[in-house]
């Protein structure tokens, strides 16, 4: 899977958008780039997918380069229950022995404050 | 519609002994994750399993580590023989279908280990 780099801390003002950086620069053309995040003591909690297009749910915002090579999480109106590490996570499709698992990287640390 | 349940939530162990650990997937998921976090540290992969198959355990240490998921019931970590070092928050995942990578993993609120 292709290696994700992300900013090891991020702030947000509660109520203002959170924008979270990914850079996936060797990703290849069948791989897909997901969002998790992890509150403390809790399992990893699904956010959201995508291939190329962008993509939005009633989560967050995925906004994906043309060239695929970086993305951008955007959490519209962040909570101080969004606090969390937010992890960026390239995988392939379909096929080989590695597609069936997630590579964590160390993601970053969002603090939402008042 | 109940999400991925794991069970205990908390285990504590003394050295020597063994541990398992429980993993029911969400309703029609056919497909089940573990993933160990070690205090302080990321989440890493041990092993991907379908109804009564290993896919892939790449993730898994070679010896007193095994896992199952039989047809019928959840999916099972075995830790043999515990040590300190196995003392960690595991979490399981499922899927579903045959995985591809727009079936997202789901995740569970983890077992902690405590090994005494």
């Amino acid at each position: 899977d292709a290696k994700t780099t992300q900013p090891p801390s991020m702030d947000c003002a509660e109520g203002r958008a959170a924008n979270l950086p990914c850079n996936h620069s060797t990703i290849s053309g069948n791989e897909y780039v997901y969002w998790y995040r992890q509150i403390h003591s809790q399992g990893p909690q699904y956010i959201i997918h995508g291939l190329k297009n962008n993509e939005t749910n009633e989560m967050a915002s995925l906004i994906i380069t043309e060239d695929r090579k970086s993305s951008t999480l955007i959490l519209p109106h962040a909570t101080l229950r969004d606090t969390a590490v937010y992890y960026c996570i390239v995988r392939v499709a379909t096929g080989g022995t590695s597609y069936g698992k997630l590579t964590f990287g160390q993601g970053t640390i969002l603090t939402v404050h008042p | 519609n109940a999400g991925v349940m794991q069970n205990p939530r908390h285990l504590v162990r003394r050295r020597g002994q063994e541990a398992r650990l429980r993993c029911s997937p969400m309703k029609g998921h056919s497909h089940v994750y573990w993933y160990r976090q070690l205090p302080e540290e990321g989440l890493k992969f041990m092993v991907y399993l379908q109804k009564e198959n290993i896919i892939d355990e790449s993730g898994m240490p070679k010896e007193r580590f095994s896992a199952e998921f039989p047809k019928e019931g959840p999916s099972i970590l075995r830790i043999q023989q515990v040590v300190r070092g196995d003392s960690a928050a595991y979490f399981c995942a499922s899927s579903l279908f045959r995985d591809r990578s727009n079936q997202p993993q789901h995740f569970g609120d983890g077992t902690r280990l405590s090994i005494l």
